[in-house]
């Protein structure tokens, strides 16, 4: 089982909407990182939350992360054709010597 | 500034062959490196990761190794590779264990 579970794993909309990716675990996270990843390409950080109900907003996309520190979400408004991508969170659970563990990811597509 | 490469970028091999990927970090100094592989897009599965040279890190048993020689350079290895061995390959480095990640190119490996 994964233990950071993203929602929705694939999403297609029209350019101009609104969307929410979802980050989900049942483990409390010392801090949460979301990641972009273009095709071809490795991924680049966009944001890392750090405290329980942070909101961090980067132009367009606002990050969240949850109250009790075990989810977040990442909303784009008025989404354009580049923001199409691959959408990934991440995190180490809060105690734990684990390395950083990668949610399945939800890609992105904004049509024109 | 920092950079991350890695190589080839592109990589056909029949089943049984050996392997060997290379990724080098240049303008850091013991930086943790790791190397990944993603199956189409999807979350990045953590395959070794290390601190310090010559300390390997292993995530996940697998038919693949890593060492790291030298302070700035990780190496991803097989002896004999599988068609399950299919996949891009992603290296990356950060300057602490809770920081940043930094991606190379990602290498695209293909088990025939």
């Amino acid at each position: 089982t994964q233990l950071l579970e993203q929602s929705p794993q694939f999403l297609s909309i029209q350019e101009g909407e609104n969307l929410t990716v979802y980050c989900n675990s049942s483990s409390v996270f010392s801090s949460l990182q979301w990641y972009r990843q273009e095709p071809g390409e490795g991924p680049v950080l966009l944001v890392t939350v750090v405290t329980g109900g942070e909101v961090k907003k980067l132009k367009r996309l606002t990050f969240q992360f949850g109250d009790a520190r075990k989810d977040s979400s990442l909303h784009i408004t008025a989404a354009q054709p580049g923001d199409t991508g691959l959408y990934l969170c991440a995190g180490r659970p809060s105690g734990s010597a684990r390395q950083l563990t990668f949610g399945s990811g939800t890609q992105l597509t904004v049509l024109p | 500034s920092q950079t991350i490469h890695q190589w080839p970028a592109t990589l056909v091999q029949p089943v049984g062959s050996p392997l060997s990927l290379e990724c080098t970090v240049e303008g850091t100094s013991n930086p943790n490196l790791y190397w990944y592989r993603q199956a189409a897009g999807r979350g990045l599965q953590l395959l070794f990761y290390s601190v310090g040279i010559g300390q390997i890190s292993s995530e996940v048993p697998q038919n693949l190794s890593a060492s790291r020689p030298q302070d700035r350079q990780f190496i991803l290895s097989s002896k004999k590779l599988l068609l399950s061995d299919s996949g891009f390959y992603l290296c990356a480095w950060s300057a602490h264990r809770d920081g940043e990640l930094f991606f190379g190119e990602g290498s695209r490996l293909t088990v025939l």
